[in-house]
């Protein structure tokens, strides 16, 4: 079956712009996960939705990123006046129901770029 | 909170060698382990767990971990590796009991066969 999408593939913006990227969990999974890789670092938590609603949001770093599952399928997240600090690769990951032994299944990532 | 250490960021190993990727983790409480492997221009994927009974688990390809609580280490072996595990390695925790998995991930380690 289909696995976790993301879109777009890469992303070029100007400082300031406002972004908005977007996860296509697998079908029937009602957790999603949303992690940022800078270079030469390790995938970092940014949020987690059970369902609908954000479970754990902790990991957003500041109040311009925002996350959003109205459905409980598809996700976007999205950040106001970017920063080049905001460059990187953004993950997406869904698992069936969130618990710790499930697996999460990954996207290919959104690379965004901030010039 | 937790943090996991992996000291090497590259390893190359010529094939059919044996190969050790370290990772040691922090945490003040206690943590499900894993391993995630990322093939060239490939997503993130699960190679291996830890989340209870025996200390020693293993992948479908050939690779093992095993749990050191005293040591507070989770190191990856494979006694003789092929082209075709040239990927990058992270090593990642998740605490025990939290209600699902919010991942820390180590900063990765990229392992080079060698013809």
């Amino acid at each position: 079956g289909a696995g976790v999408s993301q879109t777009p593939s890469n992303k070029v913006t100007e400082k300031g712009k406002y972004v908005e990227l977007r996860c296509d969990p697998i079908s029937g999974h009602t957790a999603l996960y949303w992690y940022r890789q800078s270079l030469g670092q390790g995938p970092e938590f940014l949020i987690y939705f059970q369902g609908t609603g954000a479970a754990d949001d902790s990991g957003l770093p500041n109040d311009r990123f925002f996350a959003v599952r109205p459905e409980g399928s598809v996700s976007t997240l999205k950040i106001q006046r970017t920063e080049r600090g905001d460059s990187a690769v953004y993950l997406c990951a869904s698992s069936s129901q969130g618990k710790v032994a499930d697996t999460q299944y990954f996207g290919p990532g959104t690379r965004l770029t901030v010039l | 909170a937790q943090s996991v250490t992996q000291l090497d960021s590259q390893v190359p190993v010529f094939e059919e060698a044996p190969v050790e990727l370290r990772c040691n983790y922090s945490s003040s409480v206690s943590v499900y382990l894993f391993w995630y492997v990322q093939y060239p221009n490939q997503g993130l994927q699960l190679l291996l767990k830890y989340l209870s009974g025996s200390t020693l688990v293993e992948s479908i390809n050939g690779f093992e971990a095993e749990f050191n609580k005293s040591q507070t280490s989770f190191h990856l072996r494979k006694p003789s590796v092929h082209i075709s595990d040239t990927a990058e390695y992270f090593c990642a925790v998740s605490p025990v009991g939290g209600g699902y998995q919010k991942v820390t991930f180590g900063t990765g380690t990229k392992l080079q066969v060698i013809p």
